[in-house]
C-alpha cells in the first residue's frame, strides 16, 4: 500500500494567490482529516470527511479555506486568496472506522506552504 | 486552556536513561488514548495506543487515569534513535476526530 500521498511536497506562492493541496487517501479508509501545523498552534483539525461527506469544518479558520472530497480516492484543500500567516505544514490522515478508535490514523508526509 | 496539555521540554538525557512524559487532557468524554512520534520534518506516527489498564511495547510502557485525567509515557534505556517529538493524542469517540497536544521534544545524546 502507498500510503496517504500529498501533493505538492512543497509550495511557495505569492500573496493573494490560490493554492490547492492535494490528497489520495488509502484505499478503503472512508474517514479522511486535514490538519495544519505550526510552531505556534502545533496540529490543528482543519476539516474531516466520511463517505466522502464533511462531517466537521469548525477548524476551518475562514472563507478563504474551502476543502471538497469529490471522491473516495480524493480531497482537495484550497486557499484562495492565501496569507503569510497560512504559512504551515498541511497534513492530510486517513481511517477506516473499524481501526480509528485503537488505531487512530495514518498521514501523509504533508505539504509545506509558505506564503510570501 | 488547550484540550491537551503536555509539556514542551526539551527533554535531553543521556543513553541507557529511562524518561517519562506526562500529559493532562480536559474532555472528560474522551475515549481513545494514543502517543504518536513526530521527527524532525515529518509526519506524525503511531507510537502506541493506550488502555485503561496501562500497556507495555518494548521499551515502551503507556498509562492512564481516567479519574485524574491524566496519561503518561515511560520509555526505558533510551537510545539515540528516540529523539523526537511525542505526541500525546486523545479522542472524543463521538466526535471521530484525534486532539493533539504541542508535543514534549526528547534529545537523547550519547
Amino acid at each position: 500500500d502507498a500510503g496517504v500521498i500529498q501533493s505538492p511536497r512543497h509550495e511557495v506562492t505569492e500573496m493573494g494567490q490560490e493554492v490547492t493541496l492535494r490528497c489520495k487517501p488509502i484505499s478503503g479508509h472512508d474517514y479522511l482529516f486535514w490538519y495544519r501545523q505550526t510552531m505556534m498552534r502545533g496540529l490543528e483539525l482543519l476539516i474531516y470527511f466520511n463517505n466522502n461527506v464533511p462531517i466537521d469544518d469548525s477548524g476551518m479558520p475562514e472563507d478563504r479555506f474551502s476543502a471538497k472530497m469529490p471522491n473516495a480516492s480524493f480531497s482537495t484543500l484550497k486557499i484562495q486568496p492565501s496569507e503569510p500567516r497560512d504559512s504551515a505544514v498541511y497534513f492530510c490522515a486517513s481511517s477506516p472506522l473499524a481501526l480509528l478508535a485503537n488505531y487512530g490514523y495514518t498521514f501523509g508526509s504533508g505539504t509545506r506552504l509558505t506564503v510570501v | 486552556r488547550k484540550e491537551v496539555e503536555q509539556d514542551p521540554g526539551p527533554f535531553n538525557v543521556p543513553e541507557g536513561a529511562t524518561v517519562a512524559f506526562n500529559c493532562t487532557y480536559s474532555n472528560s468524554a474522551s475515549q481513545s488514548f494514543f502517543w504518536y512520534r513526530q521527527d524532525c520534518r515529518k509526519e506524525p506516527k503511531l507510537l502506541m495506543s493506550v488502555y485503561s489498564s496501562g500497556n507495555e511495547d518494548g521499551r515502551f510502557t503507556a498509562q492512564l487515569n481516567r479519574a485524574s485525567q491524566y496519561i503518561s509515557l515511560l520509555i526505558r534505556d533510551s537510545k539515540l534513535s528516540d529523539s523526537a517529538t511525542y505526541l500525546c493524542v486523545v479522542m472524543d469517540t463521538g466526535r471521530r476526530a484525534l486532539t493533539f497536544g504541542s508535543g514534549t521534544r526528547l534529545q537523547v545524546q550519547p
